[in-house]
């Protein structure tokens, strides 16, 4: 069974710093992989996505991933936070014989110091 | 276009009641699935339902259950409430059954007392 690890519960930036989130994740083939961020009290918001080809991913916000199979990880970095981006955020693996099963990590808290 | 739309926002149960939540979702998306979110962890996939066919289900028990109707909107159904199922219970959509992104809504903050 697929699985997904943030190891990063808690992050805290400074304002203008850049960020890296770390997702590590278990899967027997080519997986799908997304990263998605979740306001307080909201929904979950699909910030980009990996299917296949170039293993850099551009995403919405200012955000990029980079898949690295040797080491199953894509992490999620933006070269400059604003304190907008304060927010829970979730990597996830697709499943691609369940359909679109998502299967999520625990989730990385951001906050922003100004 | 709208986006996925799920109702209510917020419910209060007791424990061994039966909840019912709604999920509209983006004009155009056939497929719908329902997640479950406790409070600090991520969320918990439950059921996905594509063309008014379940096509996958999570590890929950049977006291979960969930349907699509004609228009692809979608209910999710729990059973003997129990306190543990207190969650935000999220509701996405994709155009298709495969590895299309999905689109999330809001949630139902669902509390058992």
């Amino acid at each position: 069974a697929q699985s997904v690890t943030q190891p990063d519960i808690h992050i805290t930036v400074s304002e203008g710093a850049s960020l890296e989130l770390r997702c590590n994740y278990s899967y027997g083939a080519t997986p799908y992989l997304f990263w998605y961020v979740q306001s307080p009290g909201q929904g979950l918001q699909l910030l980009l996505k990996y299917f296949s080809g170039d293993t850099l991913v551009q995403g919405i916000k200012g955000f990029e991933a980079e898949f690295k199979r040797s080491q199953s990880s894509f992490n999620l970095r933006k070269p400059s936070v604003h304190w907008s981006d304060a927010a829970e955020y979730f990597c996830a693996v697709g499943d691609n014989n369940a359909g679109n099963m998502l299967t999520f990590g625990g989730g990385t808290r951001l906050m922003v110091k100004p | 276009d709208a986006g996925v739309t799920q109702s209510p926002t917020h419910l209060i149960k007791t424990r061994g009641q039966q909840v019912t939540l709604r999920c509209s979702p983006i004009s155009g998306h056939k497929s719908v699935s329902w997640y479950q979110q406790v409070l600090g962890q991520g969320p918990q996939f439950i059921f996905q339902y594509y063309e008014k066919e379940e096509r996958g289900r999570g590890n929950f028990p049977d006291r979960f259950s969930a349907r699509q109707f004609p228009n692809y909107s979608s209910e999710l159904n729990v059973n003997a409430l129990l306190l543990g199922d207190s969650a935000l219970y999220l509701c996405a959509s994709s155009r298709t059954g495969g590895n299309q992104p999905q689109h999330f809504g809001d949630g139902t903050r669902l509390s058992i007392l």
